[in-house]
């Protein structure tokens, strides 16, 4: 089993919907998860952190995390063209203090 | 501007041929670290620093060496490039935060060896 799990995608959503990226792992002590976008040939840029159970928003971004079932998940409101990327998952296990293990990312493509 | 930079962003060589990939931030980040990205494997981390002369095995380390003379740089070395290092590298760097530190990220080197 991977220890960051998730869907390669496509994910292709028309634009103004909510697209919803998922995202578990298997490191069940992994105390901080981050949201990294990424647009082709570029490096992955920071658009989320969590780091307790539940909800935290950001503008149209919305991350949701729950301990308990290892999942943790990314919601983009009123999608935009621009929006379409690549989205990597990003856990901090445990086994080091600054290790990340990134999933293999969701490509998001938005439709006009 | 608060940045990681890495030369060169592109490079072609030969099989063999010793190469290096320099990086550099100017955060006065303690951490530092290497990633390379292959279609469907995602990002992997080779090495990484916790401080100045501090270094160790990241996942994928076969192939690869690394140093940490300065708190500000910390170079990629292929001793004897072979076709499968053929891959896009990044470096990262952070602060040593337990839980909350963010990792920016370099501009990435794209690699072919032949």
């Amino acid at each position: 089993q991977k220890e960051v799990e998730q869907n390669s995608g496509p994910l292709s959503v028309p634009e103004g919907a909510i697209a919803s990226l998922n995202c578990t792992y298997s490191d069940r002590v992994s105390q901080s998860f981050f949201w990294y976008r990424q647009y082709s040939g570029k490096s992955p840029e920071l658009i989320m952190s969590i780091y307790s159970n539940g909800d935290k928003e950001d503008g149209r971004f919305t991350a949701q995390l729950n301990k308990a079932s290892q999942y943790v998940s990314l919601l983009i409101r009123d999608s935009q063209p621009s929006d379409s990327a690549t989205y990597l998952c990003a856990v901090k296990t445990n086994q080091g203090a600054q290790k990340l293990v990134f999933g293999q990312g969701t490509r998001l493509t938005i439709n006009p | 501007e608060a940045q990681v930079t890495q030369n060169p962003r592109y490079l072609i060589t030969v099989t063999g041929k010793k190469l290096t990939v320099t990086c550099s931030q100017n955060m006065n980040h303690e951490y530092m670290s290497w990633y390379r990205q292959d279609p469907g494997l995602g990002l992997r981390q080779i090495y990484y620093s916790m401080n100045v002369e501090v270094t160790d095995k990241g996942d994928v380390p076969e192939g690869y060496k690394v140093s940490r003379k300065e708190k500000r740089n910390f170079p990629l070395i292929l001793e004897s490039p072979s076709p499968n290092q053929t891959s896009l590298y990044f470096c990262a760097s952070s602060l040593l935060q337990a839980t909350s530190s963010e990792q920016f990220f370099g501009p990435g080197t794209r690699l072919t060896v032949l």
